[in-house]
């Protein structure tokens, strides 16, 4: 079954230090995945998403990058974090099976950036 | 560009009691259109979207093309409905979803 592993859940970081979000996916290969962050107050925006192993569209400029070193893992970095990057990070996977649109998400990532 | 908007930040009702969490959206083509539940240290989930027109949990929501909506109704609230809702729009063409900036639901007993 598919399943979406996205890790650390919480974390808390200085401004100015790195930062990196993993989140990998089981039971299927070639997926489209995405970056959404939720700031305070906001829905969920949609940051990053690739459509496989390189490739990575960015849908807002931003203080991060994203990353698809692997097939079914997706990175999301920082090299200098802000404290305007604190907020909560979603990895998705979004499928489309048969015109039947399905929507796996990680646990979450809650980010304070101090 | 297109938008969702769901007004309520928060929703408290009493156990029984009719529920409509409210969902805006604007978009110029066909959207398909979601509603997702979180509950509490659970991840993100489905409720329903609107092609299947389906009730869950209770639950119904029905697309008004003309008011450009797709509130969520239910019409005798449970305890167990306390969660964040989010209402999420896809655009034809794209798999990516446009969520709404979510309203928590409080049921008290």
């Amino acid at each position: 079954s598919q399943t979406i592993h996205q890790w650390p859940a919480t974390l808390v970081q200085p401004v100015g230090s790195p930062l990196s979000l993993e989140c990998t996916v089981e039971g299927t290969s070639n997926p489209n995945l995405y970056w959404y962050r939720q700031a305070a107050g906001r829905g969920l925006q949609l940051l990053f998403y690739s459509v496989g192993i390189g490739q990575i569209s960015s849908e807002v400029p931003q203080n991060l990058s994203a990353s698809r070193p692997q097939d079914r893992q997706f990175i999301l970095s920082s090299k200098k974090l802000l404290l305007s990057d604190s907020g909560f990070y979603l990895c998705a996977w979004i499928s489309n099976l048969a015109g039947r649109t399905e929507a796996f998400f990680g646990q979450g990532t809650r980010l304070t950036v101090v | 560009a297109q938008r969702v908007t769901q007004p309520e930040k928060l929703l408290s009702v009493f156990k029984g009691a009719p529920v409509e969490l409210k969902c805006n959206y604007s978009y110029s083509g066909s959207p398909e259109l979601f509603w997702y539940v979180q509950y509490s240290r659970q991840r993100l989930q489905l409720l329903l979207r609107h092609i299947s027109r389906e009730s869950i949990k209770g639950f119904t929501a029905d697309l008004n093309k003309g008011e450009t909506s797709f509130h969520l109704k239910k019409p005798f609230a449970q305890e167990e409905d306390s969660a964040m809702y989010y209402c999420a729009l896809k655009k034809a063409g794209r798999r990516a979803l446009t969520f709404g900036s979510g309203t928590r639901l409080q049921v008290q007993p």
